[in-house]
């Protein structure tokens, strides 16, 4: 399994309150994405990043910013959390048009 | 838009049949292909993968899958179910990018 951990693995918040979630791999891989994972919706992506400090919107971004600023670590950042985002969220890793590797997850839900 | 469909929200299968689990894609050129398996609580496993070639690829737990061009399709297929085999499926797709576009996933349940 490739080496991916994400932080917290469950946490519930309040409405309104900031949360961060951590993605950390030891795979020395280039690319590093979030998403998000709810029923009837699949995986839809919130951001990615190409390389350090360079990060990109993907199909469900409002609400989310994301930040890297080493290699091995992608922070998902929810600056005021909503219900509308009690989800289960995915990072996941790829050296380039390849596989993703998923890490384990963390579910979030916010109250 | 560019989209993939798993048309298939659920399938019940008996344990030892065949199963097909089908994705069908809609972009102009040939995408990479991607199956992947979700047991409950877990993240997603990589099962198999198309990029080029032979158009029939084998993927691990012995599942293999056919990318057939005419139909836009890339169907999972298993000759002999296994009760461990119940999870979801998610299907995906990547143009460029490295954006992976991911089906809404079909659930499969194993009856003994």
């Amino acid at each position: 399994d490739a080496g991916i951990t994400q932080s917290p693995r469950h946490k519930v918040t309040e409405t309104g309150t900031p949360v961060t979630l951590r993605c950390h791999q030891t795979e020395n891989h280039r690319y590093m994405y979030w998403y998000r994972q709810d029923p009837g919706h699949g995986l839809r992506l919130i951001h990615y990043s190409y390389g350090v400090k360079d990060t990109d919107k993907g199909e469900v971004s409002d609400g989310y910013s994301v930040s890297r600023s080493k290699t091995e670590d992608f922070l998902l950042t929810l600056e005021s959390a909503t219900s509308s985002q009690t989800s289960v969220y995915f990072c996941a890793i790829s050296e380039g048009e390849e596989t993703q590797y998923f890490g384990p997850g963390t579910r979030l839900l916010v109250l | 838009a560019q989209s993939v469909t798993q048309p298939d929200i659920h399938i019940t299968v008996s344990e030892g049949a065949s199963l097909e689990l089908r994705c069908n894609y809609s972009y102009g050129a040939t995408p990479y292909l991607f199956w992947y398996v979700q047991s409950p609580g877990q993240g997603l496993q990589l099962l198999l993968k198309y990029f080029s070639g032979d158009t029939l690829v084998q993927g691990i737990k012995g599942f293999e899958a056919e990318f057939k061009r005419s139909q836009s399709s890339f169907n999972l297929r298993k000759p002999s179910v296994h009760w461990s085999d119940a999870a979801e499926y998610f299907c995906a797709v990547v143009l460029s990018g490295n954006q992976f576009y991911f089906g809404t996933g079909t659930s499969l349940t194993v009856i003994p």
